[in-house]
């Protein structure tokens, strides 16, 4: 499975859309780019997951370029409860096993 | 449906103890993991079953792990003896075969070891 990086830490003002960045420059066809995110003390939670196509639900949205090699997580109008950290994996389908890496700890701010 | 369900929620145990640590997944998903995370080295697998079956264990520390899966609504990692070194949050999740990854976890068992 592919590489990523993402940035150790991330700030975002309430309210204000958050925009979080990963790279996944080794990314090959059959490959999605998956997010989680852990709030302290959960368990990891599944936000959205794309393979090409621009991606939307009622938490985020997942925009990713037109050559696969980098991707965004827009969580639109962030609060204080969208503090945690988030992870971006990529993998395949016929994959079975998420592996995490260090994530992006975002801190929403009033 | 309640999620995945863990326990206990906090174990403390003495070094050398055994400890065991059970999960109940989601019912109908046929995919079962294990996963340990500390400060330093983040959550990582430790084993997976499908079908009840382990699939890949090679994430497991040492054979002082070992987990089982006698049905498809249960399933324990036990630790005997425990170290120490072994003191982390402890997560479960489950998924269901299909056209995503979506794993749902639970809300872990934080274990301590003194």
């Amino acid at each position: 499975d592919a590489k990523t990086t993402q940035p150790t830490s991330m700030d975002c003002a309430e309210g204000r859309a958050a925009n979080l960045p990963c790279n996944h420059s080794t990314i090959s066809g059959n490959e999605y780019v998956y997010w989680y995110r852990q709030i302290h003390s959960q368990g990891p939670q599944y936000i959205i997951h794309g393979l090409k196509n621009n991606e939307t639900n009622e938490m985020a949205s997942l925009i990713i370029t037109e050559d696969r090699k980098s991707s965004t997580l827009i969580l639109p109008h962030a609060t204080l409860r969208d503090t945690a950290v988030y992870y971006c994996i990529v993998i395949s389908n016929a994959g079975n096993m998420l592996t995490f890496g260090g994530g992006t700890r975002l801190m929403v701010k009033p | 449906d309640a999620g995945v369900i863990q326990s206990p929620r906090h174990e403390v145990t003495e070094m050398g103890q055994e400890v065991t640590l059970r999960c109940k997944p989601i019912s109908g998903h046929d995919y079962l993991f294990w996963y340990r995370q500390t400060m330093m080295r983040g959550l990582e697998l430790l084993i997976y079953f499908n079908n009840n079956v382990p699939i890949d264990d090679s994430g497991m520390p040492e054979d002082r792990f070992s987990a089982k899966m006698p049905n498809a609504s249960f399933s324990t990692l036990k630790i005997q003896p425990s170290e120490p070194r072994d003191s982390a949050v402890y997560f479960c999740a489950s998924r269901r075969t299909g056209s995503t990854l979506e794993a749902f976890f639970g809300q872990g068992t934080r274990l301590t070891v003194v």
